[in-house]
């Protein structure tokens, strides 16, 4: 069962559009909540994470939101580019790193 | 790729013969992990390690086998190959441990059980 699930599979967003990512857990006991980026070929890297603390958190053109009471945390990427297109994966810790099954996100020109 | 390597890159084995994979670090982490990633799946943690010779089962570890001899290598044993262990295999090590703490992972080896 997965213990954190993400939505959508995939993405299709063009140019300078915003696409969020979604992710819930059930686990209050979670206190760590990164987000992967992964490009075909290559091992998931990691993008911007959070802790249960904090509401928002923005790195660049990337921006976390987290909601404790929903359990529920979303990716946005704000002005998205084509070289953003990949594989996304939400995760959340506590003893190991559970992963969301994913997102492929294709950005078009 | 944070001074990760595994290998082999690609392996094509057949049903019941032994595999293993190796996961060579340089950063001196203690912690090492290993995922495999499948669709619809995300990643799943199959073991891990919390120093030489201290290893744990993760969430899918039935069918394998880990062992650490060195603070670098890793090592996944396949102990009888089947094809539902055909799977992209990750390592990934963590200099903190298990709680808050990021995960760099390795380019991975692509098995497939024939």
């Amino acid at each position: 069962q997965q213990q954190v699930k993400q939505s959508p599979q995939s993405l299709i967003v063009q140019k300078g559009g915003i696409p969020i990512i979604n992710c819930a857990y059930e686990n209050t006991a979670f206190d760590y909540f990164p987000w992967y980026q992964q490009f075909p070929g290559k091992g998931p890297a990691l993008l911007i994470a959070i802790r249960p603390d904090v509401s928002e958190k923005k790195e660049g053109r990337f921006t976390i939101s987290f909601n404790k009471s929903a359990k529920q945390f979303s990716l946005h990427i704000m002005d998205s580019q084509p070289g953003d297109s990949a594989t996304y994966f939400c995760a959340a810790s506590r003893g190991y790193m559970r992963f969301g099954a994913g997102t492929r996100l294709t950005v078009k020109p | 790729d944070a001074g990760i390597t595994q290998s082999p890159r690609h392996k094509v084995t057949e049903t019941g013969t032994p595999v293993t994979l190796r996961c060579h670090q340089t950063e001196n982490h203690r912690y090492m992990y290993w995922y495999r990633q499948d669709p619809g799946h995300g990643l799943r943690l199959i073991h891990y390690s919390y120093g030489v010779k201290d290893t744990d089962k993760g969430e899918v570890s039935d069918g394998y086998s880990v062992s650490r001899s060195k603070t670098e290598d890793f090592l996944l044993t396949l102990e009888s190959a089947t094809s539902s262990q055909t799977s992209v295999y990750f390592c990934a090590i963590s200099g903190v441990g298990e709680n808050n703490s990021p995960l760099h992972f390795g380019n991975g080896t692509r098995l497939t059980v024939t």
